[in-house]
């Protein structure tokens, strides 16, 4: 089981909004770490697409973006494509033990 | 152009060690706030992260395997290496190593994030 808690899946049609929350606790998102998230298309490597909860590496369509507060983050997608069909991974940090990152357990976006 | 390639044997006995190389271009383990990090993902499965050493030589664990792994680096081959002891089948999927680094804006900077990956090892324990 997963530090942090998403959403099996979620779907939405061609040209619609979705949303994807990131539930943590006060030992990861709460207690100030930055939530990071990761894209991964069927059969291929993970690729950054929101770093420091809100911001967008070179190259990311500004379809997607992100947002934080308090124990949880959340992604949204506007103007959902067929290509953005793919597996949503959140990250962050967390302090039980020691200090040490953590990933969301996945969350499977279909485009219907 | 930054790259990042795992290697290592693709099956594995139980109990066996195995010993995973990271081999990168385009940056340095030597300077800088970076670091490597290993991931993995069971077939089907949500990604896990591993392990992750810094350029200082920090290094920190996932609590739940810290028994089970090494990380280490060597800057001259510019290369991080994995060992895993004891393999079960249960750590049967892909290993993906990523680099780590910490984006800055505005005097502002975020909690380290993987911005580059490798194209992944499979590894099979059976």
């Amino acid at each position: 089981q997963s530090v942090l808690t998403q959403p099996p899946s979620v779907s939405g049609a061609p040209g619609q909004r979705v949303t994807i929350s990131c539930t943590g606790s006060n030992s990861n998102i709460g207690a100030g770490f930055d939530v990071h998230w990761y894209q991964q298309i069927p059969g291929t490597t993970p690729k950054l697409l929101i770093y420091g909860n809100t911001n967008r590496p070179s190259g990311v369509p500004d379809r997607f973006s992100g947002s934080k507060s308090g124990t949880s983050a959340s992604l949204a997608i506007t103007g959902l494509q067929a290509e953005d069909e793919a597996d949503y991974y959140c990250q962050s940090y967390d302090t039980i033990l020691s200090a040490h990152v953590v990933f969301g357990g996945g969350t499977k976006l279909t485009v219907l | 152009q930054i790259t990042l390639k795992e290697s290592g044997p693709t099956l594995v006995k139980p109990t066996q060690t195995v010993t995973l190389t990271c081999t990168f271009s385009g940056f340095s383990l030597r300077t800088g706030v970076v670091g490597v990090g290993w991931i993995r993902q069971p077939p089907g499965k949500a990604l896990e992260w591993l392990a992750l050493i810094y350029w200082n030589d920090d290094k920190r664990y996932s609590p739940s395997l810290k028994s089970k792994l090494t990380i280490t680096k060597d800057t001259s081959k510019n290369q991080v290496v994995l060992t895993m002891t004891n393999m079960d089948p249960v750590d049967t999927g892909t290993y993906y190593c990523a680099r780590m680094r910490r984006y800055c804006s505005g005097g502002t900077c975020y909690s380290d994030a993987f911005d580059i990956w490798g194209q992944g090892t499979m590894v099979i324990v059976s």
